[in-house]
């Protein structure tokens, strides 16, 4: 079935450390996407990146960047530098082509919650 | 801004009342999603509609109805309220309601069953 680990419940660093939150998934398809989301203390959630499963390559946006790994199931998030402003909760979540394919619906985790202490 | 908009941002009711949460999507998309976020179930998918037709259900419960309407703007109407159906209720959109298109949430809908 499929499922979206993150066994990382609370990370609490103090600012410009990096940090890498981790990402564990379940899916029987071979077609299918993973995300990461961001939901700050104001509750809103924020798309952060897609990934598709034929895309291992990995990705790098300002400060941050994510390493997918098909042969492990793993998809992680790493803040480099990190900032107060990225204390917030944050998701990873899973669609499936086959399973969900014409639907679409995300399969997410349950959360890190970053606290970037200054 | 994620150009999903959702009304009302908060909302205190009480038990065995009815509300509706209102949603308008990203212009251009045509697929509608509702989740609720509790603490105890996290994230979790409602229901999903397609251009005005539902097409896939999550863990609604039967008290809970949704619909998009002709112009794509969606309701989700929650009924006979429990104190357990407080949470954080969002509605996200895509372009076609497919597994590859990124979903975009609204900034949610807090509501309170006091």
């Amino acid at each position: 079935a499929q499922k979206v680990t993150q066994a990382q419940t609370e990370i609490s660093v103090v600012e410009k450390e990096d940090v890498t939150l981790d990402c564990v998934y379940e899916t029987r398809d071979t077609t299918y996407y993973l995300f990461w989301y961001k939901q700050p203390p104001s509750g809103e959630l924020v798309f952060l990146i897609r990934r598709n499963s034929f895309d291992e390559q990995n990705e790098i946006s300002g400060r941050y960047s994510w390493n997918f790994q098909k042969s492990t199931s793993s998809f992680n998030f790493t803040i480099t530098a990190s900032q107060v402003v990225d204390s917030a909760v944050y998701f990873c979540a899973l669609s499936e082509e086959a399973y969900g394919g014409s639907q679409g619906n995300l399969i997410f985790g349950k959360g890190t919650k970053l606290s970037v202490k200054p | 801004d994620s150009g999903v908009t959702q009304t009302p941002k908060h909302l205190i009711t009480a038990t065995g009342q009815r509300v509706t949460l209102r949603c308008s999507p990203r212009s251009g998309d045509l697929s509608v999603y509702w989740y609720q976020q509790s603490l105890d179930q996290g994230l979790q998918f409602l229901i999903q509609y397609y251009n005005g037709e539902e097409r896939a259900k999550g863990n609604i419960l039967e008290r809970f109805s949704a619909q998009q309407f002709p112009d794509l703007h969606s309701e989700l109407n929650l009924s006979s309220l429990e104190l357990g159906d407080s949470a954080l209720y969002f509605c996200a959109s895509s372009v076609e309601g497919q597994a590859r298109n990124t979903i975009y949430f609204g900034e949610g809908s807090w509501l309170t069953v006091v």
